[in-house]
């Protein structure tokens, strides 16, 4: 079963404005890495942020950890219709097996 | 080089025939995977090599058998497939064998099985 369930499942906003995907997940992590995916194309990674980190940028990605509340949120400043994608939040377990597992995913489209 | 390169693209086989995906990757990585993707899913784990052996298999059947002939190769066998098995087949490799960093992926094979 996944480990993260994403939210929304599918996000339609215009270009300019912010995206935020949110992932939750059910149980203790290593770290936590985010994803996109072009329609049936391989995964590009993101961004990588780790058990002790909070929050983390690259470009216009921001994403935030709340280990707490076992969630992670990711950003998308200013979106672009080229960041019409799937987004896939994954963590590895703390299990110190190489098991990377994948939240449900959310579809973005940004229309110009 | 920082691709991982998967053939062929796409494959159509019937459910008697047998066919192999191959993976090749050039950047040293020790840990490579093998993931399975259904329409509109996520990828779901399939099996791990490192350092060329098979450190997970996450209970696939045995139709499909992955095979490392080397740290730059990765192949899946493909033998007596259902159509349920036609999904997007994805490659990754990973520079540890700890899983704390980035997975590579390549564009993926799409195996359709009549």
């Amino acid at each position: 079963s996944q480990q993260g369930e994403e939210d929304p499942q599918a996000l339609s906003i215009q270009e300019g404005e912010n995206a935020t995907m949110n992932c939750s997940y059910k149980t203790s992590i290593n770290n936590l890495q985010w994803y996109r995916q072009n329609s049936g194309r391989g995964l590009v990674h993101l961004i990588l942020i780790r058990s002790n980190e909070r929050e983390k940028h690259s470009g216009r990605l921001r994403v935030t950890l709340d280990t707490s509340k076992k969630s992670s949120s990711l950003l998308i400043t200013a979106s672009r219709a080229a960041d019409t994608a799937s987004y896939f939040c994954a963590t590895i377990m703390n299990t110190g097996f190489q098991k990377l597992v994948f939240g449900t995913g959310t579809r973005l489209l940004v229309s110009p | 080089d920082t691709e991982v390169t998967q053939t062929p693209k796409h494959l159509v086989m019937g459910m008697t025939n047998k066919k192999s995906l191959k993976c090749e990757q050039h950047m040293g990585h020790r840990a490579m995977y093998w993931y399975k993707q259904k329409a509109k899913k996520p990828p779901e784990l399939m099996f791990v090599y490192s350092y060329e052996k098979l450190s997970i298999n996450e209970s696939v059947p045995s139709r499909f058998s992955p095979e490392c002939p080397n740290s730059s190769l990765l192949n899946l066998h493909l033998h007596a497939l259902q159509p349920e098995d036609s999904a997007l087949y994805l490659c990754a490799s990973s520079q540890g064998t700890d899983n704390t960093g980035e997975l590579f992926f390549g564009e993926g094979s799409r195996l359709t099985v009549l």
